[in-house]
């Protein structure tokens, strides 16, 4: 079945930028997405990508794919505190098929 | 944006009770709503997806008959966790498919529900 992998944990400094990885297994993944979940809540939305993309910008975050390796990048900008939360990355293969989604990696942000 | 909601936030219930959670979309249509269970610092894992007006379709190994979902309308599913013992105290996330947004998959998610069974 699919699989999607990340690392469990990201360490950075105030105002540097965070690169958090992601890799899948499906090769039928149509889109590409991350979200955001910070403590007790529900997940946020925060960028999506198509897999005929290579790059998408969005403000301070920029999501980079490898479709060939099935690479997909979320970086974030002048990393702030309010940052710090889990990031999962998840994909689909259609409108109508659920989310697969990797573990999550814990970004810590320290000032 | 969209917006999802589920009620209640948080319950607590005696090992043995049912408890029904509410998942809402509130400015939008959805025809498929999706139910999540997240374990502590564990990804979210997909129990079964609703579709309008007909049943609702279970992962593997998920039984149908302890956690029954209901979507009767484009903006309400209900998820019920029948007879709740404490191994069934989880997070429950839900997510909305709208129904207009045709060209992008984005399911909005709602807040999540955290049940402890005791």
């Amino acid at each position: 079945g699919e699989d999607v992998e990340q690392s469990l944990f990201l360490s950075v400094r105030e105002g540097d930028s965070s690169v958090i990885n992601c890799t899948y297994t499906d090769s039928s993944s149509t889109y590409l997405y991350w979200y955001k979940q910070e403590p007790g809540a529900g997940l946020q939305l925060l960028t999506y990508i198509f897999s005929n993309m290579d790059m998408k910008q969005d403000q301070r975050l920029t999501v980079l794919l490898n479709k060939k390796d099935k690479h997909l990048s979320l970086r974030i900008a002048d990393t702030q505190t309010g940052d710090s939360a889990i990031y999962f990355c998840a994909e689909s293969t259609s409108g109508n098929t659920p989310l697969v989604f990797g573990k999550g990696t814990r970004l810590s942000v320290i000032a | 944006g969209a917006v999802v909601s589920q009620h209640p936030s948080r319950v607590i219930c005696k090992s043995g009770t049912s408890v029904k959670i509410e998942c809402r979309s509130l400015d939008f249509q959805a025809t498929t709503m999706f139910w999540y269970r997240q374990f502590p610092k564990q990804s979210l894992m997909l129990m079964a997806t609703s579709n309008e007006g007909s049943k609702a379709t279970y992962e593997q190994g998920v039984e149908k008959d302890k956690f029954l979902i209901n979507h009767a309308s484009l903006t309400l599913s209900t998820l019920t966790v029948t007879s709740a013992h404490p191994e069934d105290s989880s997070f429950y996330i839900c997510s909305a498919r709208d129904k207009a947004y045709q060209w992008a998959d984005t399911q909005y998610f709602g807040p999540g529900t955290r049940l402890t069974v005791l």
